[in-house]
């Protein structure tokens, strides 16, 4: 059973922090995804990654970064926390090259004050 | 850019009954569709999925059905339980991405016992 696991469920930052949201899965997936869920906009993806040390921007990636130094992991990073990245944030990843289905991580609720 | 259109956003229903949810998408070359149920603070989970060379999927009381000279697909769930009631979101591949997926604004499912 595929688990994808996120470092935490609830997050408080101030505005101006630097904030890490990390992301692990332990089926040895080659895709790893990032995305914002917002009410009423769905899934956005933000960044995603298809292999170590590579990663691609998604349809948001301004005021976001990422990092992938290993397979399992998938790190966001938001530079400088804004009241605006409020939002619930949601790991994903699939097997392989064209491999589809992606699993979801219980997601990360971040709260920018 | 690709796109995916799904309706309604809300859908109440009275237990018992089926409940439809319809989704349209713009690249012709997508090639996969799959279903993602979200119940209230959990992750969202693959409920079914249909590639294009498939017209009706079905599994127990859920089916999807894929036009794709309309570019359209439906969710269908006959004999709601108050159990289905969730957010429900329909995605489809894009094409030349090696497993990325577009996904829907989703569909707020409420059941009536």
């Amino acid at each position: 059973d595929v688990k994808v696991t996120q470092s935490s469920r609830y997050l408080v930052k101030r505005t101006g922090e630097k904030v890490f949201l990390e992301c692990v899965q332990d089926m040895d997936h080659e895709n790893m995804f990032w995305y914002r869920q917002d009410p009423g906009l769905g899934l956005r993806l933000i960044y995603f990654s298809y292999d170590v040390k590579m990663k691609e921007k998604g349809d948001i990636p301004e005021g976001y970064s990422v990092s992938r130094e290993k397979k399992e992991r998938f790190s966001l990073i938001l530079e400088s926390a804004s009241t605006n990245q409020t939002s619930m944030y949601l790991c994903a990843s699939s097997l392989q090259q064209s491999s589809y289905e992606q699993y979801f991580g219980p997601g990360t609720r971040l709260t920018v004050t | 850019g690709e796109n995916v259109e799904q309706h309604p956003s809300t859908l109440s229903v009275q237990e018992g009954d089926s409940a439809v949810i319809k989704c349209t998408y713009s690249d012709s070359a997508s090639n996969y569709f799959p279903w993602y149920k979200q119940e209230l603070g959990k992750r969202p989970q693959l409920i079914i999925d249909i590639r294009s060379n498939v017209g009706e999927k079905k599994d127990q009381r859920i089916a999807v059905t894929l036009n794709k000279t309309a570019k359209h697909f439906s969710l269908h769930i006959t004999e709601t339980q108050p159990e289905d009631s969730a957010v429900y979101f329909c995605a489809a591949s894009i094409r030349g991405s090696q497993g990325n997926l577009i996904f829907g604004k989703g569909t707020k499912l409420s059941v009536k016992p």
